[in-house]
């Protein structure tokens, strides 16, 4: 039962260049997401998806996609990377996107971006 | 716009010692508080969830409280050890249907445990 999975661990780009990172859960949850952790700030939403077939913006989503694959995995991608996306990057999952219900995020170990 | 505030940035205390870390937040209607520890290099994993009626939640030597009037949750952690050693993440959830998308995170506490 790994949880959380996330490839790659480190990357980095050139400004223009496209990537993608992957996330995989095993906990069977509904719900997963993708936060930018950055120096001194908050963790930020980018995108989230509800349930399996359903994606949706978060609070800051341009300049990156994202796919819901199926019910375990659920990549982003960086179209043209900037040095402005310069981050960590995390992904979460929980059971349900929640309604007041006391549904926790397991993160995986996150991706470290650098684009030059 | 919602806010989660924490105090202090960072703090320096000896294995053995305790210590309290404070978080204020502006998130209202409010559910729930959240604390995290994230490892230097890892996510975030939870330690404690309270609800706007729970005051104290304890999880081994880590003890939670939460005052809703004046919207300040603290976290107390006893008898400090080397693995202490992270940033300490204070999360607030409205209430709103698909709150779990609408958390607002605060920047964390970087405490460092020194032998």
């Amino acid at each position: 039962n790994a949880g959380v999975t996330q490839t790659p661990k480190f990357q980095v780009l050139k400004t223009g260049q496209s990537m993608t990172l992957q996330c995989a859960q095993d906990m069977n949850h509904n719900s997963m997401y993708w936060y930018r952790q950055d120096p001194g700030m908050g963790l930020r939403l980018i995108y989230y998806s509800a349930s399996e077939g359903t994606t949706d913006k978060g609070e800051v989503p341009n300049g990156y996609n994202v796919s819901r694959l199926n019910k375990r995995e659920f990549s982003l991608r960086l179209e043209s990377a900037a040095p402005s996306q310069t981050s960590v990057y995390f992904c979460a999952s929980s059971r349900d996107i929640g309604g007041g219900a006391l549904e926790t995020q397991y993160f995986g170990p996150g991706t470290r971006l650098l684009v030059l | 716009k919602n806010q989660v505030e924490q105090s202090p940035q960072s703090l320096i205390i000896l294995e053995g010692k305790n210590c309290t870390l404070q978080c204020n937040y502006t998130v209202s209607p409010f559910s729930n508080l959240r604390w995290y520890k994230q490892d230097t290099g890892r996510g975030p994993v939870s330690l404690t969830i309270m609800t706007f009626s729970e005051n104290t939640k304890s999880n081994g030597r880590y003890t939670a409280t939460l005052d809703a009037d004046t919207k300040q949750s603290s976290l107390h952690i006893t008898a400090s050890q080397l693995s202490d050693s992270a940033s300490y993440i204070c999360v607030v959830s409205p209430i709103s249907s698909g709150s779990a998308r609408q958390l607002t995170f605060g920047s964390g506490t970087q405490l460092t445990v020194l032998p």
